[in-house]
């Protein structure tokens, strides 16, 4: 069936340090892509998207790009900050089927100063 | 600009009580309505979704129910909430298109004892 795996976290990272969130989907055709995120105590977020193979989805930084070839989606920062310190879930939208989002897991990124 | 309401943002209720939890969409208009429930630890899962007044589509069979009386306002609720209902609850919200990501609420966490 369609699912979402992301990496397990918590990912504890240095300020300045680069960043990777792996993210792989299962699902039929090729659907969008979303990365989200959620900011303690707060709801999700849109970070970032991309709805086609290629496509690359980028926003404050963060990049990833839609690989149809590994059905992957992975999440990647150069530079990371203190304020990044999120939860971060890969998401997609299928063609068919339910109009709804698919989530992984949530991975819990920690910045240090 | 759309804003989505979600309430209250913290519940605490006691075994078998009811539960209702409330969900309005404002600057919108027949919007696709999401109910996701966020266990402790765990990631987002997709609990009911809502594609017009009256239209619930559940996922997983529980001990919630969600109902659509109006285009924008959306209500989860449970007749006896067991202790397995604490968590996260987030309502969210998308337009009609193919590719619209998802704005979510800042949602509700209840705490069942």
């Amino acid at each position: 069936g369609n699912s979402v795996t992301q990496m397990e976290g918590p990912v504890t990272l240095s300020e300045e340090a680069f960043l990777t969130i792996n993210c792989t989907y299962t699902a039929t055709g090729y659907p969008s892509l979303f990365w989200y995120v959620q900011y303690p105590g707060e709801g999700l977020q849109l970070l970032l998207k991309a709805t086609k193979a290629d496509d690359k989805g980028s926003n404050k930084g963060f990049e990833a790009t839609y690989r149809k070839e590994t059905t992957s989606f992975h999440l990647e920062k150069g530079s990371v900050q203190v304020s990044d310190s999120a939860v971060y879930f890969c998401a997609f939208l299928s063609v068919t089927g339910r109009r709804a989002l698919t989530f992984g897991s949530g991975t819990r990124l920690q910045v240090q100063p | 600009s759309q804003t989505i309401h979600q309430w209250p943002a913290t519940l605490v209720q006691p075994v078998g009580s009811p539960l209702s939890l409330e969900c309005t969409v404002e600057g919108t208009s027949n919007p696709n309505l999401y109910w996701y429930r966020q266990a402790a630890g765990r990631g987002l899962q997709l609990l009911f979704y809502s594609v017009g007044i009256g239209q619930i589509s559940s996922e997983v069979p529980q001990n919630l129910s969600a109902s659509r009386p109006q285009d924008r306002q959306f209500i989860l609720s449970s007749k006896k909430l067991l202790l397995s209902d604490s968590g996260f609850y987030l309502c969210a919200w998308s337009a009609r298109g193919m590719d619209s990501p998802l704005h979510f609420g800042n949602g509700t966490r209840l705490t069942v004892t």
